[in-house]
């Protein structure tokens, strides 16, 4: 059982690249989400969706576009890289039920330089 | 809005000893979760425990309990016998209870060191 796959692990863009971060579960989970996580701050939410065609703004949503054409796959789509960028970043997702907990994809550490 | 505040940044503790990670959290809900995340320096996010907000009873696993007080707003972790692995980042969150999507707040962590 997959869970939660995240590709790439590692990711070096330099300032305007654009880029796609790819998750995706075989879980058959609703909900997917995306997050970063950076020192002293925790995890961020960036965006999210409640199931296929549905998509919506997290707690930092800039400079990031998302879509969800399928209940499997959740992409990350980074239009004009910037240093500010640089994070390690998490898909995950959970049932659409109330007690079901976030499963989490292994993460992608991104450097813009 | 939610917001979750984990005051220490870094702690340490002797293997086999006890420690206890504190967590407070703000919120005009009433029904939600909160859970305590493990990163190890592998990276992943392991769901160490959890605590719905209705029970009074306190959640365990294992080495792992809380100590949840509503009325206070706090969720503090223990961890028993501390092992080296139990090295590691450790997150609070919170997800209210409005719909069966609610979102999922992090903490900033606490990063733990186990000492041998």
């Amino acid at each position: 059982n997959a869970g939660v796959t995240q590709t790439p692990k590692f990711q070096v863009l330099k300032t305007g690249q654009s880029m796609t971060l790819q998750c995706a579960q075989d879980m058959n989970h609703e909900y997917m989400s995306w997050y970063r996580q950076d020192p002293g701050m925790g995890l961020r939410l960036i965006h999210y969706s409640v199931g296929a065609g549905i998509t919506d703004q997290g707690e930092v949503p800039n400079g990031y576009n998302v879509s969800r054409s399928t209940t499997e796959d959740f992409p990350l789509r980074l239009l004009s890289a910037a240093p500010s960028q640089t994070s390690v970043y998490f898909c995950a997702s959970r049932r659409g039920s109330y007690n079901s907990p976030l499963h989490f994809g292994n993460g992608t550490r991104l450097t813009v330089t | 809005a939610q917001t979750v505040t984990q005051s220490q940044p870094e702690m340490s503790v002797q293997e086999a000893e006890t420690v206890t990670l504190s967590c407070t959290y703000d919120t005009s809900e009433n029904n939600y979760y909160l859970f305590w995340y493990k990163q190890p320096p592998s990276r992943q996010m392991i769901l160490v425990i959890r605590q719905e907000a209705y029970k009074q009873q306190n959640a365990t696993e294992n080495r792992f309990s809380v100590n949840f007080q509503k009325a206070a707003k706090s969720f503090s972790l223990k961890i028993s016998d501390s092992q080296l692995g139990d090295t590691a980042m450790y997150f609070c969150a919170f997800m209210a209870l409005k719909t069966s999507y609610d979102k999922v707040i992090f903490g900033p962590g606490t990063s733990l060191s186990v000492i041998p």
